[in-house]
């Protein structure tokens, strides 16, 4: 079947403009994962989404992060007043519910983030 | 913490070479033990995993030890081929914590 995938594969925008980021995980995947990962450097966990639970917003890095996942499926992380540190490739990841093997995460091709 | 650490950050071996990374955590909670691999500009991608009821795991070059009292785990590369260069990442379940990441370079 298909894959996780993004879109935009790449954005470009302003210094202070909002982006949406959107995801859609593989069917039948419960748990949502972004990650964000600056050039050269490693996967930074954002938040986590599994069914109905209340998601896990622990690595989001300021109020101007956001995510919502609706219906169980797309999700979509926003990005409110941009800033040139948020410049980054944003993976976004789905599996199978934590603890129902196999427990691999499946990412997609990822959304390259160019703030000006 | 949750933190995993990764050594070394960077590691470069002669075509044909073993390649060794390790990675070590602190949480014993964790029962479930992944290594991604990430090739120049593209997303990661599993290579092989290892749960906790097991010490070793193999396929094929790759294989992954686990010592679960010292919370170690390491992955192995045998007869290394240039299209071996990537970046490794471990990482452990439970929200998936990863390491920083081992920049792998096979020298042919």
């Amino acid at each position: 079947g298909a894959g996780v995938s993004q879109s935009p594969s790449n954005k470009v925008t302003e210094k202070g403009k909002d982006v949406e980021l959107r995801c859609d995980p593989i069917s039948g995947h419960t748990a949502l994962y972004w990650y964000r990962q600056s050039l050269g450097q490693g996967l930074e966990f954002l938040i986590y989404f599994q069914g109905n639970s209340a998601p896990d917003k622990s690595g989001l890095p300021s109020d101007r992060f956001s995510a919502e996942r609706t219906g169980g499926s797309v999700s979509t992380l926003t990005i409110q007043r941009t800033q040139q540190e948020d410049s980054a490739v944003y993976l976004c990841a789905s599996s199978l519910a934590p603890g129902l093997a196999p427990e691999t995460q499946y990412f997609g091709p990822g959304t390259r983030l160019l703030v000006l | 913490g949750e933190n995993v650490e990764q050594h070394p950050s960077t590691l470069s071996v002669q075509e044909g070479d073993s390649a060794v990374i390790k990675c070590t955590y602190s949480d014993s909670a964790s029962n479930y033990f992944p290594w991604y691999k990430q090739e120049l500009g593209k997303r990661p991608q599993l290579i092989i995993d290892i749960r906790s009821n097991v010490g070793e795991k193999k396929d094929q070059r790759i294989a992954v030890t686990l010592n679960k009292t010292a919370k170690h785990f390491s992955l192995h590369i045998t007869e290394t081929q240039p299209e071996d260069s990537a970046v490794y990442f471990c990482a452990r379940g439970q929200n998936f914590v990863f390491g920083p990441g081992t920049r792998l370079s096979v020298l042919p």
